[in-house]
């Protein structure tokens, strides 16, 4: 059955900073997976996606995450924090007959002045 | 832009009463989805449908139904709402089956039962 293990509930940085969020995932069939980022009072909104093709998937917003399948991971990335990136994320793989979303239990990012 | 909406961003019911959440989204996707999340547990899969009059549990099904009459429109119910289902709960539509395919979610309703 497919899973997906977010290392890390609370993640700080300080503005300006290098962020990385981890995600590593298990599937028995080749994986699609998705990060979301929910702001405070908010629904959830897809940062990026990997499906097939180029590792290295660029999303919004400055984020960018590299599938490695040797390593089942997803991390997620940014060069440089900013104020605005504080929220929560979440990392989603593809499982279930219907091709549901299984969910990782989300990291909640600070950035620090 | 895909647009889901939530009919109540808040909502504070008693203990017993039958409860209502509905969502509506206005792409025309075959796919939605009921979500609840609360902290630390991530979003966990309540119920999904893949059609109209189409319905699925998910991994939380308990205390819960469905119903989705129009293809917009899927509403979550509460039979008897009791203080464990005090949460966030989070709609979402997919366009078709691809696995490819990302979900989109609406604002979330923050339930309170007391």
């Amino acid at each position: 059955a497919q899973s997906v293990t977010q290392l890390g509930s609370h993640v700080s940085v300080s503005e300006g900073a290098l962020v990385l969020l981890r995600c590593n995932y298990s599937s028995s069939v080749p994986p699609y997976l998705f990060w979301y980022v929910q702001y405070p009072n908010q629904g959830l909104q897809l940062l990026l996606k990997y499906t097939t093709g180029a590792t290295l998937v660029k999303g919004i917003n400055g984020f960018e995450a590299e599938f490695k399948k040797s390593e089942t991971s997803f991390h997620l990335t940014k060069p440089s924090a900013h104020m605005s990136d504080a929220a929560e994320y979440f990392c989603a793989v593809t499982g279930g007959s219907q091709g549901n979303l299984i969910f990782g239990k989300g990291t909640k990012l600070s950035v620090k002045p | 832009d895909v647009k889901v909406t939530q009919s109540s961003r808040y909502l504070v019911k008693r203990t017993g009463e039958k409860v209502f959440l509905e969502c509506v989204q206005d792409m025309d996707h075959e796919n939605m989805f009921w979500y609840r999340q609360d902290p630390g547990l991530g979003l966990r899969l309540i119920y999904f449908s893949y059609d109209v009059k189409m319905k699925e549990k998910g991994d939380i099904p308990e205390g819960y139904s469905v119903s989705r009459e129009k293809k917009e429109r899927f509403s979550l119910i509460l039979e008897s709402a009791s203080t464990n289902q005090t949460s966030m709960y989070l709609c979402a539509s997919r366009k078709g089956q691809g696995l490819s395919y990302e979900q989109y979610f609406g604002p979330g309703t923050r339930l309170t039962v007391t």
